[in-house]
């Protein structure tokens, strides 16, 4: 069956230190991988999107890697900060298409220590 | 703009009562998904909509119907609400094209007792 797994279910780290998570898929051929920030009551906020042909992509000190072979991605956050604590999920898209038909992980909650 | 919006934040029920989740959203958006998100579990697909007038199952359907009369407007329905509906719903929408990325709501916690 098809399945989706972010390896940490918490992660805790030190201020300035790079965060990585990461996020496995079994039974898939993703052509989109998104990941999502999600802040405690609120809904997921959008931050990366990757596609099956890139390997990485970089927003300000977020960094995404998409490994089809592995059938893995690594979220990185370098310089973390202690604003940067939320839940990370990431959100498999099969079709490639913004039809909101997208497949999360269960999410990592971050927690960067000042 | 107010992005998409959901009524009501939180909500308790009793097992067998009916009611329905609004969720609306002003940016024009085609795409229109309903998601619950339970512990542990991630957030689950419920139904879909790619336009006024057509929509179609997610991954967890059953017991919940929708209907898109407008862009604008999603409203999901329970029927005849179950504790096994306790959870956070989540109404996104997207448009086709640019970065594929959803906007989601605020949530609606539901609780059926």
């Amino acid at each position: 069956s098809q399945k989706i797994e972010q390896n940490s279910e918490a992660l805790n780290i030190q201020e300035g230190k790079t965060a990585t998570l990461t996020c496995n898929y079994t039974n898939y051929s993703p052509a989109y991988l998104q990941w999502y920030r999600q802040d405690p009551g609120r809904g997921p906020v959008f931050l990366l999107l990757i596609r099956e042909n890139e390997k990485e992509k970089r927003k300000e000190r977020l960094k995404v890697t998409f490994d089809t072979t592995l059938k893995q991605s690594l979220f990185h956050i370098t310089a973390s900060q202690p604003a940067d604590s939320a839940t990370y999920l990431c959100a498999l898209d099969p079709l490639g298409t913004s039809y909101g038909k997208l497949t999360f992980g269960q999410g990592t909650i971050l927690t960067v220590h000042p | 703009n107010a992005g998409v919006t959901q009524t009501p934040k939180f909500q308790v029920l009793k097992t067998g009562q009916s009611m329905t989740l609004q969720c609306a959203q002003d940016m024009n958006h085609e795409y229109m998904s309903w998601y619950r998100q339970d512990p542990g579990m991630g957030l689950r697909l419920i139904h879909y909509s790619v336009g006024a007038g057509i929509t179609d199952q997610g991954e967890v359907p059953n017991g919940y119907n929708v209907s898109r009369s407008t862009t604008e407007d999603f409203p999901l329905r329970l029927l005849s609400a179950a504790p096994s509906q306790t959870s956070v719903y989540f109404c996104a929408s997207s448009s086709p094209g640019g970065a594929n990325e959803q906007f989601f709501g605020p949530g609606t916690r539901l609780t059926v007792l």
